[in-house]
Formats: C-alpha cells, structure tokens, sequence
C-alpha cells in the first residue's frame, strides 16, 4: 500500500447506527486531517492531529468522534448521525502540522445516511 | 476570515482550445496556495504549491502563477484526460496554519 487509504470506500447507514472510517497513511507523516466535502460546498476541515495530539476541532458536532491511536491511523467514529451528514469524507496527512507543507489525500469514504 | 474564490464554476474546452482558471483569495499573512485536482469520486491529488507573488510553477499542459490577490491555473491545449474538478486552497498564520478551500472550477474538455 502507498499514499493514503482509507475504508470502506462506500458505506450506507441508518441514523441509529454506530460506524467507523478508518485511514491509514504510508508516508511517514506526523500529522492527520479529516475534511467533510458535500455537494456544491468548499472542502470543510473537521479535526487534525498533529503527533497524535488533536490540534484542531472545529466545531464539529459530538456525534463524529476522533480517534489517532498513532502517527500512521486515524478513526472518524459516527453516531446518531443525520441526513445532512451524507457527504464524502476526506483523510489527508502531511509531514507536521504548523508548516507550510502539502497535505496528501487518500480516497475518501462516500457516506449515505438514510 | 480567509476567504477564496474560484470562477468559473464550471468551463467547457474543446480539446486544444487552450484557457485559464482563476482563484482569488483574501487573507492575511498568505504562507502558501495550492492547486489541486480532483476526479470524480476521488481525493484530491496534488499539483502545485506557490509561495509568494511572481512565481510561477508548471507540469505537462498546467501553469500555475500567482499574484498578491489571486493564482491563475493555465491550461495550454487540453486533453480530454484534464477534465476534472481543479481546487485552490490557501494557507495563512491566520488561520492557524489550516488550509482554506474554495469551491473549485469544473473542467470538461471535449474531444
């Protein structure tokens, strides 16, 4: 595996369900992102761990719950999500957060929540 | 707030018909801007960063420039292998080194 990745590429829940994304980069970084892209609306930054520190939250709601149990795997934790929260998640890292260094995206997870 | 904005929304080529996209940007202390692209269903993939005005940076048909108030990305003779979504993003001490988007312009070259 190369670049960044993350799983499933594709998923489909209710709003009573519990489900998790999962990404894993394989580039030596040390800082991770997650970005929410909906439709017809700029690329939205969610949380950043930088050195598995959460640096940046910004704003999000508590049903999506962050977890970085290490440099290289980040979690997105869902719960009780809504509709509205259907939208193609993003997992970026780059070499350090702080730095104006390029950020590397993997696929990303399209997310449909019924 | 840093603010970007990219036109057109959308633009239509034929393939050779060479054009530019703009993206202009408001912030304060601009530490980078870069371009990305992004094809349907995927993650954006990397193309240029661009550190201060007057440079200009270029790979295959792209050019990307930049300026104190915005970026041009130049697409000389166009494939319809360069259809896709083009994002700009800028980053500034502002807003605490994260990256600010716009909404992208969406290409579509026809053969």
């Amino acid at each position: 595996e190369t670049g960044v990745t993350q799983t499933p590429r594709h998923l489909v829940m209710g709003m009573t369900n519990k489900k998790s994304l999962k990404c894993e980069q394989h580039l030596g970084h040390n800082a991770m992102y997650w970005y929410k892209q909906s439709a017809k609306k700029p690329l939205e930054l969610m949380f950043v761990y930088n050195f598995k520190e959460q640096t940046e939250n910004n704003s999000v709601p508590s049903r999506f719950s962050p977890e970085c149990p290490n440099s290289s795997h980040l979690f997105l934790h869902l719960h009780t999500l809504q509709p509205e929260d259907s939208a193609l998640y993003l997992c970026a890292s780059s070499q350090e957060y702080g730095f104006t260094d390029t950020q590397y995206f993997g696929p990303g997870t399209r997310l449909t929540v019924l | 707030e840093d603010q970007v904005t990219q036109s057109p929304e959308a633009l239509r080529l034929q393939e050779g018909e060479s054009s530019s996209l703009n993206c202009s940007y408001t912030v304060s202390g601009l530490r980078g801007l870069f371009w990305y692209r992004q094809d349907p269903g995927k993650g954006p993939e990397f193309l240029f960063t661009l550190y201060s005005a007057g440079e200009e940076k270029e790979k295959e048909r792209l050019k990307a420039t930049l300026t104190k108030k915005e970026s041009f990305l130049h697409i000389t003779a166009p494939k319809p292998e360069d259809s896709a979504t083009y994002l700009c993003a800028v980053q500034s001490g502002n807003a605490g080194n994260m990256l600010t988007f716009g909404g992208g312009t969406r290409l579509m070259v026809k053969p």
